[in-house]
């Protein structure tokens, strides 16, 4: 079965220190991948992508991503925390030539001052 | 300004009664979708459409119908609620054209409690 795993539910970490979610997933051929953030009460807003080409993209407030094809990992990145980092962020695949998208379950961010 | 809107924001209803939650985009995207988010499950897909009267199931559609008369819209019905589908209900909308980011817009949410 198709899925996407984010193993830690919650991350805490120092502001002014980098920070790595993690996410990975098992789903055939080459899919597309997402970076979702939910802050409280609000809709999910787009961070970044991978669809093609250079491995590590960039995207909003700071953030950046690694594709590792080889062990099918996509995990989300800052090199420097900022306290209104702190978030729910998920990981999101699109398998190639499907239409459905699948979630992880969310990793819940925690910027300590 | 490019927004996917639904209503209602907040729902309780009783357990049978029908209801329907609206989804509508400005974007003129092809892609909608509706996704339940409960804590510890993440957000799962219930629905999705490719286009007008083209729809597919998710990962979880038990329960739930949608219909895609109009680009536009996208609403999710709910024909007897059960309080096991007490969730917070995002729709969200994409465009899938050759060269489009595939990037998803979400509404606010819905939150909905059955009795």
């Amino acid at each position: 079965a198709q899925s996407v795993a984010q193993p830690e539910d919650q991350v805490n970490v120092a502001e002014g220190n980098p920070l790595t979610v993690k996410c990975t997933y098992s789903v055939s051929g080459n899919p597309y991948l997402f970076w979702y953030v939910q802050y409280p009460n609000r809709g999910l807003q787009f961070l970044l992508k991978y669809i093609t080409g250079d491995n590590l993209v960039k995207g909003s407030y700071g953030f950046e991503a690694e594709f590792n094809k080889s062990q099918t990992s996509f995990h989300l990145k800052k090199p420097s925390a900022l306290v209104s980092d702190s978030a729910l962020y998920f990981c999101a695949v699109r398998p190639y030539r499907d239409d459905k998208i699948i979630f992880g379950k969310g990793t819940r961010l925690h910027i300590l001052p | 300004e490019a927004q996917v809107t639904q209503n209602p924001r907040y729902l309780i209803t009783v357990t049978g009664k029908k209801l329907t939650v609206t989804c509508s985009q400005n974007m003129n995207h092809e892609y909608m979708s509706w996704y339940r988010q409960d804590p510890g499950l993440g957000l799962r897909q219930i629905y999705y459409s490719m286009n007008v009267e083209v729809t597919d199931k998710g990962d979880v559609p038990e329960g739930y119908k949608v219909s895609r008369k109009e680009k536009r819209n996208f609403p999710l019905i709910l024909e007897s609620p059960s309080p096991n589908q007490t969730s917070l209900y995002f729709c969200a909308s994409s465009s899938r054209l050759a060269g489009a980011t595939d990037t998803q817009y979400f509404g606010p949410g819905t939150r909905l409690t059955v009795l």
